[in-house]
């Protein structure tokens, strides 16, 4: 059974450019979050999709984007990147309900 | 809104020693509280989680943890650590209201290093 598979797992980007990266979440699971890593720090919560819809938002700017489809894969994406959006990009699936995260590799972004 | 403290950003430990990392958290409302372990390079893996009941957690690899409500504290603990446990160690809360299906606010970590 294969867990929370995310792609690419490593990009470059330059300043203004925009980025998509893709998440597939652990099989019998509904929900997907994404969440930001920088650098010695612990991760910040971008948003949660439950039914193709963002179900919650963390303090991110509308730059961030995302989308699930009917299989419950997901996107991110974010426009006009700033140096400051290099990070590890963290996807995690859940069911609905306090249960357990289960977080895939990430992806990580650098913005030259 | 809430917030967790992790006191320490690094602990070092002799190995087969016992370690305690500490998280403090504060919130408004009732929370749920988990410890979730991070490899070098890889995502995060949940060691373990407080919801209801007993204060007193056991999560996998050895690791427990105790929900302390007045202290507001929800502090890790091993008795006997090994090699393989270094690793960055996260604290992270999410509250009650939304029936725990909120995202998660995460400390900055606990980087545990075992010296041989």
């Amino acid at each position: 059974d294969a867990g929370v598979t995310q792609s690419p797992t490593h990009l470059i980007k330059t300043r203004g450019q925009q980025v998509t990266l893709r998440c597939s979440p652990k099989s019998g699971h509904d929900t997907v979050s994404w969440y930001q890593q920088a650098l010695g720090q612990g991760p910040q919560f971008i948003f949660q999709y439950y039914e193709e819809e963002e179900r919650q938002r963390g303090n991110f700017p509308d730059r961030f984007s995302g989308h699930q489809f009917p299989n419950y894969s997901s996107e991110l994406n974010v426009n006009a990147l700033l140096l400051g959006d290099s990070a590890l990009y963290l996807c995690a699936s859940s069911s609905q309900g306090p249960g357990e995260l289960f977080f895939g590799e990430g992806s990580r972004l650098t913005v030259l | 809104a809430q917030s967790v403290t992790q006191l320490d950003s690094q602990v070092p430990v002799f190995e087969e020693a016992p370690v305690e990392l500490r998280c403090n958290y504060s919130s408004s409302v009732s929370v749920y509280l988990f410890w979730y372990v991070q490899y070098p390079n890889q995502g995060l893996q949940l060691l373990l989680k407080y919801l209801s009941g007993s204060t007193l957690v056991k999560g996998i690899n050895g690791f427990e943890a105790e929900f302390n409500k007045s202290q507001t504290s929800f502090h890790l603990r091993k008795p006997s650590v090994h090699i393989s446990d270094t690793a960055e160690y996260f604290c992270a809360v999410s509250d009650r209201i939304g029936g725990g299906a909120d995202g998660l606010t995460f400390g900055k970590g606990t980087h545990l290093i075992i010296q041989p």
